[in-house]
């Protein structure tokens, strides 16, 4: 099975604008989390989705938001981009509804100039 | 609140010594525990996870209830396990859906 895929890999964008991000999971996977990356605060937790409902969210301001489609792929947004937000941006896939093993995708490198 | 601590950022090692990685955390409850390591330019993989027992490219880890915690282990490291290990968390229950905690990682380096 091809493995999770994230595009783009790598995006520049400046203070204030939006960005979208995109995640298509494993075949079969129907929930998605989504991570970000930064030296300092290393993983941390975004969100999940599992069959289109968002049902855990981290702490993380109400400018990141997200979605999950109907084929499980899913799309994280920020708004109002700050210099912050740049980050590597990960996203899981896994089976199941409860526990189960994530498999990550290579992640999107988000700058903001 | 959950919580994963791996208290060294660095450990170097020569080829063939045997390797500990160190992770303790806090959890209220019956956690499920990773390890995912990223080797270099690589993404993020499962190495292990502790409800499957399973000894992968020859590391095991076991998790002691007693004492928090899910140590790495290798009797006999390579120099192609050099790569940043985290070890991860999950909980039970609606504030850890789909949510892994991970700690901050350490850095392996294996020595020829």
């Amino acid at each position: 099975k091809a493995g999770v895929t994230q595009t783009p890999r790598y995006l520049i964008k400046t203070r204030g604008q939006q960005v979208t991000l995109s995640c298509s999971p494993i075949s079969g996977h129907r929930s998605v989390s989504w991570y970000q990356q930064t030296p300092g605060q290393g993983l941390q937790f975004l969100f999940e989705y599992f069959s289109e409902t968002q049902r855990n969210k981290g702490n993380f301001p109400g400018r990141f938001s997200g979605r999950q489609f109907s084929n499980s792929r899913s799309e994280m947004n920020v708004s109002t981009l700050e210099l912050g937000d740049s980050a590597l941006y990960l996203c899981a896939s896994r089976w199941g509804q409860f526990t189960d093993t994530q498999y990550f995708g290579p992640g999107t490198r988000l700058t903001v100039l | 609140a959950q919580r994963v601590t791996q208290p060294e950022k660095l450990l170097s090692v020569f080829k063939g010594a045997p390797v500990e990685l160190k992770c303790n955390y806090s959890y209220s409850g019956s956690p499920e525990l990773f390890w995912y390591v990223q080797y270099s330019r690589q993404r993020l993989q499962l190495l292990l996870r502790h409800i499957s027992r399973e000894s992968i490219k020859g590391f095991t880890a076991d998790l002691n209830k007693g004492e928090t915690s899910f140590h790495l282990k290798k009797p006999f490291a390579q120099e192609e396990d050099s790569a940043m290990y985290y070890c991860a968390l999950s909980g039970h229950g609606g504030t850890s859906y789909g949510k892994l905690t991970f700690g901050q990682g350490t850095i392996l380096t294996v020595h020829p």
